[in-house]
């Protein structure tokens, strides 16, 4: 089965510089959630988008930004890049389906951003 | 405040013994969902198991259950007959419907099976 891709997989940038990552989820998934784990952190949630709309935002520094597009598609832009910037990210997709709880989130093998 | 709390960071467990991962959580809802994930030191995060509030029974997935408890917010993992294959980071999460577009990761068990 199809699962949540990401590219690049790896990523070595220096500090100041501009990186974009990139998430194709899972076909006929609605939802798209970006994370960040530092090195022995756990899971920071960042951002979502529902239907191609931001639905959430987490702790995503102001430097970030993120959007999805119409074959739903998902980038998260990183700009001045910072040391402590350094981390795995993760993408993330599910489908929605009604208000419920339920729905289990598919990750992705997640981008490892080294910042020199 | 902590929304999931895992209290372990890290636990050993003999090969074919059973082992419980603790997890409690935080939420004014009545309706959340709790999950557990798996990351191996390859990095990828792996689903295991799944517990939605009215469940009334636990949930189990092969060699995984959840010991669900509602009134005292816990929702352990149980892993029976561990292997050498089960060492890996431990994630407890939980959606609430009224911020159904986050999901709130614990800080994490390392789990070490020993043959």
């Amino acid at each position: 089965a199809a699962g949540v891709i990401q590219s690049p997989r790896h990523l070595i940038k220096e500090k100041r510089e501009t990186a974009t990552l990139k998430c194709y989820p899972i076909p006929r998934h609605d939802t798209v959630y970006w994370y960040q784990q530092g090195p022995g952190q756990d899971p920071q949630f960042l951002i979502s988008f529902y239907e191609k709309m931001q639905s959430d935002k987490g702790s995503i520094p102001d430097r970030f930004s993120a959007q999805q597009f119409s074959d739903y598609h998902s980038e998260l832009n990183m700009s001045s890049l910072e040391l402590g910037d350094s981390a795995l990210y993760f993408c993330a997709s599910s489908l929605r389906q009604g208000d419920r709880p339920y729905n289990e989130q598919f990750f992705g093998p997640g981008t490892r951003l080294t910042v020199l | 405040a902590q929304k999931i709390t895992q209290t372990q960071p890290g636990m050993f467990v003999q090969e074919k013994e059973a082992v419980t991962l603790d997890c409690t959580y935080d939420t004014s809802d009545q309706s959340y969902g709790l999950f557990w994930y798996k990351q191996p030191s390859s990095g990828e995060m792996i689903f295991l198991i799944y517990q939605g509030s009215y469940d009334e029974q636990n949930a189990t997935e092969g060699r995984y259950s959840l010991n669900f408890q509602k009134a005292r917010k816990s929702a352990n993992l149980v892993i029976s007959a561990s292997q050498l294959g089960d060492s890996a980071m431990y994630f407890c999460a939980m959606r609430e419907v009224r911020n159904f577009n986050k999901f709130y990761f614990g800080s994490g068990t390392k789990l070490n099976v020993k043959p």
